[in-house]
C-alpha cells in the first residue's frame, strides 16, 4: 500500500483564511520530506522541503511542521489566495536512503473568493 | 533557461503501436525520473536515471524502457501500448538526489497525456 498518504482528499478554504493541509508517512527511517503543488495541466512544483532533525521549516507565506513521533507532516498556507488552488503532494524518501521519492496521492485545495 | 521540456503534449496510441516519449532539460542535472500519474493518485516512478549511461527501474517498470545516452535527454519507449498505460506521463530531473546529505528537489516537465484506445 502507500507509504505516504493524506488525510483528506479535498480542502475547501475561504480566501485570506489559513490552510492547513496534511500528510502521514509510515516509513519512520525517512529523513527527508518535500510539499509540492501540482496546477491542472502543469507538472509539480517544489514548495518547501524539511528534514528529520527539525520540527519546523518557514517559507514564504508557507510553514512545513514535522511531528516524528506520529510520522505526521503538514504544509500550512497563510493568506490563502485564489493562485493557491492546486492539488498538494507531500513525498518522502525511498526506503535506501537515497532512492527517489515516495508521493501521496495528493489534496486538492480550493479556495473560495 | 527551458528547463524540463516534454513532448509530445497529447497523443492517442491504439493498442500494440509502440511510441516514445520525450524529455530533455537544460540545467545541466545528473538525476532524471520518469513517473505516471492515473486520475486522483499520485506520481507512481517508472525509471529513473543517475547519469549518463545508467538508468534502474522505480515502482512501476514493466511495459516500459530507458535509454540516457546524453545528460540532456531520458527518452521513455512503450513497445506494445496497452489500455493499462493510459495516464498522464511527467519527467523529471534534479542536480543530485534526494537524500541525507544533500537538498535537490526535483523539476518537473508539464506532461505528456497519452490515451490507449
Amino acid at each position: 500500500g502507500e507509504s505516504v498518504g493524506l488525510h483528506l482528499p479535498t480542502l475547501s478554504v475561504q480566501e485570506g483564511d489559513n490552510s492547513i493541509i496534511n500528510c502521514a508517512y509510515s516509513n519512520s527511517a525517512s529523513d527527508y520530506f518535500i510539499w509540492y503543488k501540482q496546477e491542472s495541466g502543469k507538472g509539480p512544483q517544489f514548495i518547501i522541503d524539511i528534514r528529520s532533525n527539525m520540527d519546523k521549516r518557514q517559507g514564504q507565506r508557507v510553514t512545513v511542521l514535522l511531528n516524528k513521533t506520529v510520522k505526521h507532516l503538514s504544509l500550512q498556507i497563510a493568506a490563502t489566495q485564489p493562485g493557491d488552488s492546486a492539488v498538494y503532494f507531500c513525498a518522502e524518501l525511498g526506503d535506501l536512503g537515497n532512492t527517489p521519492l515516495v508521493f501521496g496521492k495528493g489534496t486538492r485545495l480550493s479556495v473560495i473568493a | 533557461n527551458a528547463g524540463v521540456t516534454q513532448t509530445p503534449k497529447f497523443r492517442i496510441l491504439k493498442i500494440g503501436q509502440s511510441m516514445t516519449l520525450q524529455c530533455t532539460q537544460d540545467m545541466n542535472h545528473n538525476y532524471m525520473y520518469w513517473y505516471r500519474q492515473d486520475p486522483g493518485m499520485g506520481l507512481k516512478l517508472i525509471y529513473y536515471s543517475v547519469g549518463a549511461g545508467i538508468t534502474d527501474k522505480g515502482e512501476v517498470p514493466n511495459g516500459y524502457n530507458v535509454s540516457r545516452s546524453t545528460t540532456e535527454d531520458f527518452p521513455l519507449r512503450l513497445e506494445l501500448a496497452a489500455p493499462s498505460q493510459t495516464s498522464v506521463y511527467f519527467c523529471a530531473s534534479s542536480y543530485g538526489g534526494q537524500g541525507r546529505y544533500s537538498n535537490q528537489p526535483q523539476h518537473f516537465g508539464d506532461g505528456t497525456r497519452l490515451s490507449i484506445l
